[in-house]
């Protein structure tokens, strides 16, 4: 156990629907970092967040948000759902995100399924 | 473009067999480098990793890495392998900036 919650664990929905996938850091991290891995791409970097402000942007589409709150936690809304945004979608949490000596812990992720 | 290659898609071996699994990057910076587990049905976890210093890590469960600066690789390594170490292992890499760069992955498949 990493330490790290992600809700739901899994999600159904349909196209064109809009979803929210919640993270929990560890206890004590500042940073949260988003990831998606699908089949064909791969696991990939989608947005970071430290201590509620937008750090870094990866591949996310503009489809896509996130934003983290004062308690830290942090929430990635998926909205105009595509069959190909099926996918597991990672939460990751690091101490603070400033330094780039690091180590990020993964939580258990969400498996979307678009129908 | 900095990237990261893990050259074997597919690992089948059996229980006490040496195993290898190899990582590239393309960059000539400084580099932090990773490799995750992801157990069926599991999340990720961190197996080991090297930020600096003796360039040979030891992580969990018997693997350890080389990090060789010249052939911009870091390899995983376990002498004997079980059956429990059946997974998905990611190689990773932050360079110039704070996200993960991710190899495509190796499972690896050990038969008892």
């Amino acid at each position: 156990d990493s330490g790290v919650t992600q809700t739901p664990k899994h999600l159904i929905t349909a196209t064109g629907q809009r979803v929210t996938l919640r993270c929990s850091p560890r206890s004590g991290d500042l940073s949260v970092y988003w990831y998606q891995q699908s089949l064909d791409q791969g696991l990939q970097f989608l947005i970071q967040y430290y201590n509620g402000e937008e750090r870094a942007k990866g591949n996310i589409l503009e489809r896509f948000s996130a934003q983290q709150f004062p308690d830290l936690h942090s929430e990635l809304n998926l909205s105009s759902l595509e069959l190909g945004d099926s996918a597991l979608y990672f939460c990751a949490s690091s101490a603070l995100g400033v330094r780039k000596q690091e180590t990020q812990y993964f939580g258990p992720g969400t498996r979307l399924l678009v129908l | 473009a900095q990237s990261v290659s893990q050259h074997n898609h597919h690992v089948i071996l059996s229980e006490a067999a040496s195993l290898e699994l190899g990582c590239n990057y393309s960059y000539g910076g400084t580099v932090n480098l990773f490799w995750y587990v992801q157990y069926p049905g599991q999340h990720l976890q961190l197996l080991l990793k090297y930020f600096s210093g003796d360039p040979l890590v030891k992580g969990i469960k018997g693997f350890e890495a080389e990090f060789i600066k010249s052939k911009f690789s870091f390899n995983l390594r376990k002498p004997s392998v079980q059956w429990s170490d059946t997974a998905e292992y990611f190689c990773a890499v932050t360079f110039n900036d704070y996200k993960l760069s991710f190899g495509a992955g190796t499972t690896v498949t050990v038969r008892a």
